[in-house]
């Protein structure tokens, strides 16, 4: 079984200002990594995965995730964020071997001030 | 393109009544989920299904029945609703090792 640990509950920060979103994972296998997003009143929506390869990843809306094995850790940046950034972020894990059901954390709720 | 429908999208229930969400994809997804939504909890997984007419028990199953009869649509159901089932629920869909592509999700309130 996988398990998944969001550090921050909240993190505030300034439009434009860089932000890290924090995410370490425990497995006993080897993971696929996910990260998404919930804007108010809707659905989770992918903003980027590593699946095997490179451990930088690029997702959509200057997104991206550096995936740390030694760490055990999928920490989500972005250099310089906008209003429209402020949503719930949601880092998973799943087995790479198996089921592929995914497991969430519990949520980090970004809020980009003016 | 609809993507994952989820109906209805709001709901009141009375404790003891009974009522079955519906999920329909239009993708051909094998994987089908559903996940409820508490504040401070994340998603936490009630059923799954890796294909026609199967299904399993995720992380919080108590309470909850489910059926997958055709490949497009999954269905929960609350045999006797309880307060403690207050909740958002999100079905969701994806291929075996893809990305998870979600409804909209239900807002279930239990009285």
């Amino acid at each position: 079984a996988q398990s998944v640990t969001q550090l921050d509950s909240q993190v505030p920060v300034f439009e434009e200002a860089p932000v890290e979103l924090r995410c370490n994972y425990s497995s006993s296998v080897s993971v696929y990594l996910f990260w998404y997003v919930q804007y108010p009143n809707q659905g989770l929506q992918l903003l980027l995965k590593y699946l095997s390869g490179s451990t930088l990843v690029k997702g959509i809306n200057g997104f991206e995730a550096e995936f740390n094995k030694s760490q055990t850790s999928f920490h989500l940046r972005k250099p310089s964020v906008h209003i429209s950034d402020t949503a719930e972020y949601f880092c998973a894990v799943s087995a790479s071997g198996g089921s592929y059901i995914p497991t969430f954390g519990r949520g980090t709720s970004l809020i980009v001030h003016p | 393109n609809a993507g994952v429908t989820q109906t209805p999208k709001f709901r009141v229930l009375k404790t003891g009544q009974s009522m079955t969400l519906l999920c329909a994809q239009d993708m051909n997804h094998e994987y089908m989920y559903w996940y409820r939504q508490d504040p401070g909890m994340g998603l936490r997984l009630i059923h799954y299904s890796v294909g026609e007419g199967t299904t399993a028990k995720g992380e919080v199953p108590d309470g909850y029945n489910v059926s997958r009869l055709k490949k497009q649509n999954f269905l929960l159901g609350l045999e006797s609703a309880a307060p403690s089932q207050t909740s958002v629920y999100f079905c969701a869909s994806s291929y075996a090792q893809g990305k998870l592509f979600f409804g909209s999700g239900t807002q279930l309130s239990v009285l």
